[in-house]
């Protein structure tokens, strides 16, 4: 079954306001990937989290990934209208040798103006 | 000179044919990947070939059989096309080289496949 649970399906956001998406594993990850899919595009990569604990920004998205390695997220400050699309996240599962990646069912974002 | 394309960008198609999905790459990646996008957006892997050697081949319908002539092109033949089959295919590949960079996935537009 799917591995890697992420929360919110969808997110309805007030443009201006803050908003979070998690992804949980039920395994420990060696990775975890962000990407953005835009309405009618493709997943673009984001970023990559490796370490524990690690936190890294991009202008106004944080991204942080769990202690133990099993959980990350996504924190969006002062929503834009850019920013609607679908965010997944994508675990690398560590006993996977060929780095198959494990993805998030995805959480739809859409910002009213 | 787009970065990894995927001809057509839409098929329709009737019940019972057999259609084909090619998918090219210019980036020098090794590793190139099919994945099937539903409509909930639930984005799930199909195949994936690491220099012309099928490596990931997840629990699919064997109607659907992936080719890769060589490291740069991957292609989808799908025999006796089912209403199921309608989604969206995204053609993916990744880098060589340390494990981290080596797991990113750079997607093609993708090929909007409807079944009627």
């Amino acid at each position: 079954g799917q591995q890697v649970m992420q929360i919110p399906q969808y997110q309805h956001v007030q443009e201006g306001e803050d908003f979070t998406t998690y992804c949980n594993s039920s395994t420990t990850l060696s990775n975890i990937q962000w990407y953005k899919q835009r309405p009618g595009g493709h997943p673009v990569f984001l970023i990559q989290l490796v370490k524990s604990g690690e936190v890294k920004k991009q202008k106004r998205l944080t991204f942080q990934f769990g202690e133990a390695k099993k959980n990350s997220s996504l924190h969006i400050t002062a929503t834009q209208t850019t920013d609607v699309g679908t965010y997944f996240c994508a675990g690398r599962i560590t006993t996977d040798s060929w780095g198959k990646l494990q993805f998030g069912a995805g959480t739809q974002v859409v910002v009213t103006p | 000179d787009t970065a990894v394309s995927q001809t057509p960008k839409y098929l329709v198609t009737q019940m019972g044919n057999d259609k084909s999905i090619k998918c090219e790459q210019n980036l020098g990646h090794d590793t190139m990947y099919w994945y099937k996008q539903d409509s909930k957006k639930f984005l799930k892997i199909m195949f994936s070939y690491n220099n012309k050697e099928l490596i990931i081949n997840e629990t699919v319908p064997n109607r659907f059989s992936p080719k890769s002539p060589d490291k740069a092109h991957l292609n989808l033949h799908i025999n006796s096309l089912e209403l199921g089959d309608s989604a969206v295919y995204f053609c993916a590949s990744s880098p060589p080289g340390v494990l981290g960079a080596k797991n990113i996935q750079y997607f093609g537009a993708g090929t909007r496949l409807s079944v009627l």
